[in-house]
């Protein structure tokens, strides 16, 4: 049972545009959300992150929106560079976990065409 | 050392053969995590320690073996390693500080058992 989803495996936006990435999840313990960036050969890299008592997260050009009562998140990039081309991995962790565990999507890849 | 290191940064290993990841951090980091991450599966944990001397199991402990003598070491052992473990494998840590549940990741290690 996948309880973190990203349904979109793949992504391609045009520089200058908006990227929009998408995340469900099915468990209405999580509390704790993460998105993270990662290129090839190279380990995962924390992106921006929100607790569950917001909606929304802004972080310079990234910014993360959760909606709770549709168990939804979304990191919208903007504008979109060349750079930020890598795949995307959304996370949940739940308060009283103990080792606050991070479930993972399996990643939405983001290609941004110059 | 700056952050997390992990050895060897690649291997190919017969089946049936003993393999120790080893995993170093320098940020006195409490948590340290095992994931293995598959085409279209994302990352999934494997084990994980809360604070040097214990550890616990994750989404897929089997066939996996750690330890956590200190806080900066958390090797993971493939006691008999087989095809299926043929992974990239990531160690991160996590400094024990609610709510901030980000993990820092390493480089990766890529596994191929033949």
């Amino acid at each position: 049972d996948q309880q973190v989803k990203q349904n979109s495996p793949s992504l391609s936006v045009q520089e200058g545009r908006i990227s929009i990435l998408n995340c469900d999840y099915t468990n209405s313990m999580f509390d704790y959300f993460l998105w993270y960036k990662k290129y090839p050969a190279e380990g995962p890299t924390f992106l921006i992150s929100i607790s569950s008592i917001k909606d929304k997260n802004e972080d310079g050009r990234f910014t993360v929106f959760l909606n709770k009562s549709a168990k939804h998140l979304s990191l919208h990039i903007v504008p979109s560079q060349p750079g930020d081309s890598a795949v995307y991995f959304c996370a949940a962790s739940k308060a009283g976990a103990g080792s606050y565990q991070l479930t993972f999507g399996k990643g939405t890849k983001l290609s941004v065409i110059p | 050392i700056a952050g997390i290191t992990q050895a060897p940064t690649s291997q190919i290993l017969a089946a049936g053969r003993r393999m120790t990841l080893r995993c170093t951090q320098d940020m006195r980091h409490n948590a340290m995590y095992w994931y293995r991450q598959d085409l279209g599966l994302g990352l999934r944990l494997i084990h994980y320690s809360n604070t040097a001397g214990t550890t616990g199991k994750g989404e897929v402990p089997d066939g996996y073996s750690v330890s956590r003598a200190n806080t900066d070491d958390f090797p993971l052992t493939l006691a008999s390693a087989v095809p299926s473990q043929t992974s990239v494998y990531f160690c991160a840590s996590r400094l024990n500080r609610a709510p901030y549940n980000e993990q820092f990741f390493g480089p990766g290690t890529r596994l191929t058992v033949l």
